[in-house]
Formats: structure tokens, sequence, C-alpha cells
């Protein structure tokens, strides 16, 4: 079982906005500001889109944004591509013994 | 640009121990912390550990027992040493590049490698 609550699945057609959650504890997302969020795609390694929970990498395309509230950090694509459909991870930091925690994957299907 | 390349056999038999290595090139491997993350198939994402290139290293408790990781900063590597596997370790091992700090974002990472527990 995952350290941090992601959905199985989450869907949109072309062009709408979708938003991942990723639920923690005060002991990582809510304690810290250190959440990252990766896309992976069949096959290929992970991919960092945001870090420090709303910070985009160089490349990374601004329809993809971050945000947290509480204990519950959420990705938002938005504009809705083809090419966005893949698996989405969170990952944190954490004050509990593992140091880094990742959620359970949420792959998302575009309509 | 920073590339990294997971090496190592793809298969190992149960009971032996799980060997890979990092090679990191287009960058200092003197500035990072650098990770292990495994994949088992069909699965999410889980962090085997870290190392510093002064050899400060963290692992996961799950794994503490059976896991060494090391550097070699003058090949520019790192490695993985997972022992007494069982099939339960058949994944596939990616190295990662710590973007800040110890836990603050993999920026870079290796094309992962698969590694089998059989006989």
């Amino acid at each position: 079982q995952s350290a941090l609550t992601q959905p199985a699945s989450v869907s949109g057609s072309p062009g709408q906005s979708i938003t991942i959650s990723c639920t923690g504890s005060s002991s990582d997302v809510g304690g810290y500001n250190y959440v990252s969020w990766y896309q992976q795609h069949p096959g290929k390694a992970p991919k960092l889109m945001i870090y420090d929970v709303s910070n985009r990498p160089s490349g990374v395309s601004n329809r993809f944004s971050g945000s947290k509230s509480g204990n519950t950090a959420s990705l938002t694509i938005s504009g809705l591509q083809a090419e966005d459909e893949a698996d989405y991870y969170c990952s944190s930091y954490t004050t509990t013994s593992t140091h880094v925690v990742f959620g359970g994957g949420t792959k998302l299907t575009v309509l | 640009q920073v590339q990294l390349q997971e090496s190592g056999p793809g298969l190992v038999k149960p009971s032996e121990t799980l060997s890979l290595t990092c090679s990191v090139s287009g960058g200092s491997i003197s500035s990072h912390y650098w990770s292990w993350i495994r994949q088992p198939p069909g699965k999410g994402l889980e962090w085997i550990g870290f190392i510093y290139y002064s050899g400060s290293t963290d692992c996961n408790p799950s794994l503490k027992s059976r896991v060494t990781i090391s550097i070699d900063t003058s090949k520019s590597q790192f490695s993985l040493r997972l022992s007494s596997v069982t099939a339960a370790d058949t994944a596939v091992y990616y190295c990662a590049r710590v973007r800040y700090g110890s836990a603050r974002g993999f920026d870079y990472w290796g094309q992962g490698t698969l590694v089998t527990v059989s006989s």
C-alpha cells in the first residue's frame, strides 16, 4: 500500500482540464513543499513534470500546473492532448523512515 | 545534458545478489544526490535509496537489511547491491538524479533495466 493516495484513473476529452489528487499526511505532503509529479508513458522512464509543489522544469508545457492544500497536492493538466495519456505519479519528502514516498499512480485516459 | 545508464545482469537467481551500476555523463556526479528507484511489472514506483558523492547514504527501511549503495566518483558511477533476492524483487530498476537536496524531485532518469529473479 502506497504512502500517498492517488485515484487509480481519471479521464478527459481533448481540450478539457483534469486534476489528479495526491493525499498524504502532515509528515509528508502537508508538512513540506517538496511534492513532485512524474509522467510515465508505457515502457519509458518517468519524467519530472512538477517539483516543489508548483514549479515546472525547463521544457515542460505550462499546461501542467501543481498546487497544494493541507495534506493534498494536485496536478492539473489544461487543454488535454492525446499525448498526455500516461501514468502520473506524485512523490514527496517524508519525515517517516522511508525519506521519499510515491503515490500509487493514476492512469490518465484522453477520450 | 545529463545522461544516466544502468547496467547489470537481467536475470538473477533466487537467494543471490542483484548488482547494478549507473553511469553518469554530461554532468558532475559530485554535486547531487543520486537514487535508485524500482518498479515491479504493472505496479508503481518504489524508492530504494540514495547516495551523496561524499558516500552518505539512506535507503528504504523495507529493504535496508539487504541494500548496499556505493559510489565511485572517479568513474562517475554509483551502484546498487540487493542481497537475498526473491521473485518479489523482479522489477525495472531505475537510477535517477535528485534535482536538489536529497528528496526534491528526480530530474534525470536512466532508461531502466529489467531484472528478473528466477531460477
